[in-house]
């Protein structure tokens, strides 16, 4: 099976900047995905990385290591709506998707 | 509105009954997938169709059946429910026509079983 993992609980303040690393297993690898998730609703799509090297999007980046099956999303100018859970997830053969168990964010004011 | 479309979006029964879970996935996307995610749990893969052929399997209780119709909407089974299969299910989608591959997810059923 593939083991996704990533730390279970970070706090950051307003404003700064947080990284959540999460490392999966290589074999069967076909692509990285990060998600972000309130508190009981969907997961949905931040970013997606399947060439080593750094994606960014406004205040989100991704970066993927594929030889050392790493991934971390970087988040930067913390806002309060950015407390959520951010989950990683490895893309295997047939488009199958396993998830981490997420990072739960707090973002103090 | 994401595009997929999960009824009901509560469900409350007792132990030992049987609920089916409904999806629709986004128009023109052949692949549907089911997650179970518990209280404070990460998302754990139950089952994926794809053009109405089972494709994976995760970690799918017997209890549990699913099945793709003909107009690619999908159906959850859950029987013989027990206290532990209280939680949210959560459908998704994709069609590689966004060409990342990524799942559309529906805003998912909370089933609480008592």
């Amino acid at each position: 099976g593939q083991n996704i993992d990533q730390p279970t609980e970070m706090t950051a303040t307003e404003g700064a900047i947080v990284q959540i690393n999460c490392t999966y297993q290589t074999s069967g690898f076909n692509g990285l995905f990060w998600y972000q998730q309130h508190a009981g609703e969907a997961p949905t799509f931040l970013s997606y990385n399947v060439l080593d090297g750094l994606e960014e999007k406004g205040r989100f980046s991704s970066f993927l290591s594929r030889s050392k099956g790493y991934s971390y999303l970087l988040l930067k100018e913390l806002q309060m709506k950015d407390s959520a859970s951010y989950l990683c997830a490895e893309r295997a053969a047939g488009n199958k998707l396993t998830f981490g168990g997420g990072t739960r964010v707090l973002v103090k004011p | 509105d994401s595009g997929v479309t999960q009824t009901p979006k509560h469900l409350i029964t007792a132990t030992g009954q049987r609920v089916t879970l409904r999806c629709s996935p986004r128009s023109g996307d052949l692949s549907v997938y089911w997650y179970q995610q518990s209280l404070d749990q990460g998302l754990q893969f139950l089952i994926q169709y794809y053009n109405g052929e089972e494709r994976a399997k995760g970690n799918i209780l017997e209890r549990f059946s699913a099945q793709q119709f003909p107009d690619l909407h999908s159906e959850l089974n859950l029987s013989s429910l027990e206290l532990g299969d209280s939680a949210l299910y959560f459908c998704a989608s994709s069609g590689g026509r966004d060409g990342t591959f990524g799942y559309t997810f529906g805003s998912g059923t909370r089933l609480t079983v008592v």
